[in-house]
Parts: C-alpha cells; sequence; structure tokens
C-alpha cells in the first residue's frame, strides 16, 4: 500500500461545479498535511496547509479525519484556472514530505 | 518561503555519463530534500540533503548512483551518475524552515538520458 493514495482523475467538471478530493496516508504518525498544486510543467506550490479544526482560503476547504486517516479538499465554484493537478502531502513528523500520487482536474468551459 | 534557484532547467545527456543539478537557496533552509518525478507521476523522495554531512536515503537509492552534497545551509547538489534511459526523469530541489512548513521547490531539471 502506497503511503499516501489519490484518486489520479482525471476530474473533468464544467466551469462553476464544485469537486471535491481525498487523501489517505497510512502512517498514524503523521504530523502535518497539506495541499499542493502542479501545472503542467511547472514546480508543486503550496495551495494551503490542513489543520485539524478544518480551514478554508476563499472557495478551497480543506478537512483532516485523523481517526480515518485521509483529508480531503473542496473546491467551489471551480474555475477554467483552476485546471491543474492536486497533489496530496504529508509531513511525517521526520521534516520528510511524503507526496501522493495526484489527481488531476480539468474545468471545462 | 524561499526562493531556490535550480539549474541547468533541462539537459540532454549521453548514457554512461554523469549530470550536478545544484540548487541555490535566497535564505537559510533548515531542511533540503531532492525527488524525482517521473512524467505523468507524482514526486518520489530520493534523499535528505544533510548540511555537513552524508545524505539520508530513501529506499531504492543508493549513494554511489546518487551522490549528493549540502556545504552549507543554502546550497545543495544532486549528482546522477552512470545515467541510463532510464534515469530520463524531472528532479526538484525542495526546501522547508521544519515541521509544520512550507516546503518550496526549485524549478526543476529536465533530465533526457540518449
Amino acid at each position: 500500500r502506497k503511503e499516501v493514495e489519490q484518486d489520479p482523475g482525471p476530474f473533468n467538471v464544467p466551469e462553476g461545479a464544485t469537486v471535491a478530493f481525498n487523501c489517505t496516508y497510512s502512517n498514524s504518525a503523521s504530523q502535518s498535511f497539506f495541499w499542493y498544486r502542479q501545472d503542467c510543467r511547472k514546480e508543486p506550490k503550496l495551495l494551503m496547509s490542513v489543520y485539524s479544526s478544518g480551514n478554508e482560503d476563499g472557495r478551497f476547504t480543506a478537512q483532516l479525519n485523523r481517526a480515518s486517516q485521509y483529508i480531503s479538499l473542496l473546491i467551489r465554484d471551480s474555475k477554467l484556472s483552476d485546471s491543474a493537478t492536486y497533489l496530496c502531502v504529508v509531513e511525517e513528523g521526520t521534516y520528510k514530505y511524503i507526496f501522493g500520487t495526484g489527481t488531476r482536474l480539468k474545468v471545462l468551459a | 518561503s524561499a526562493v531556490i534557484s535550480q539549474k541547468p532547467s533541462r539537459d540532454i545527456c549521453q548514457r554512461g555519463t554523469s549530470l550536478t543539478i545544484q540548487c541555490q537557496v535566497d535564505s537559510q533552509v533548515t531542511m533540503m530534500f531532492w525527488y524525482r518525478q517521473q512524467p505523468g507521476q507524482s514526486l518520489t523522495l530520493i534523499a535528505t540533503a544533510n548540511q555537513g554531512s552524508e545524505a539520508t536515503y530513501e529506499s531504492g537509492f543508493v549513494i554511489d548512483k546518487f551522490p549528493i552534497s549540502r556545504p552549507n545551509l543554502t546550497f545543495s547538489t544532486l549528482t546522477v551518475s552512470n545515467m541510463s534511459p532510464e534515469d530520463s526523469s524531472i528532479y526538484l530541489c525542495s526546501g522547508n524552515r521544519g515541521m509544520n512548513t512550507e516546503a518550496f521547490f526549485g524549478q526543476g531539471t529536465r533530465l533526457t538520458v540518449v
């Protein structure tokens, strides 16, 4: 079993739609959680950190469920510019960041 | 966050040769890492670059193939040795300032081995 797993997609959604991604992790000792965004042929960039209480940043909402060891990302009112690969990232308490397999999103006009 | 300058951005190399990739951070960082990203796949951690000591390698990666240096808190190199076409990939360096902090990346090196 991979340490961090995501549905690879692709998710093809119309503009304005709401889309949700899930991510599961295997190491219960994991300390920190993030969502990164990677555009084609670019390096990953931080989208948002994920806190135990859940957090929201504009159209983006992240949730963490430690008991079930999963993380979610919700994107509301999808824009064409949201098209990218979304990477779930888990930090295992040793400063190492483990990346999920990534979920591709394509927002259609 | 910080800015990491990574070079070269791309290279085409002959099999059997070696390539050294450099990353320079614009400010001190606690940790630096090297990742590989195969086409269409996610990032796989190669090793943690330790300042002033030998790197810590992940399973499947060895020092003879991927020697790493980190002479100070702002600079690291990764060498891909004795290259074969299977080494064709994107190599990314990353840094962070400790636990619960953002990991930021260099722009990546797109390596093609022919």
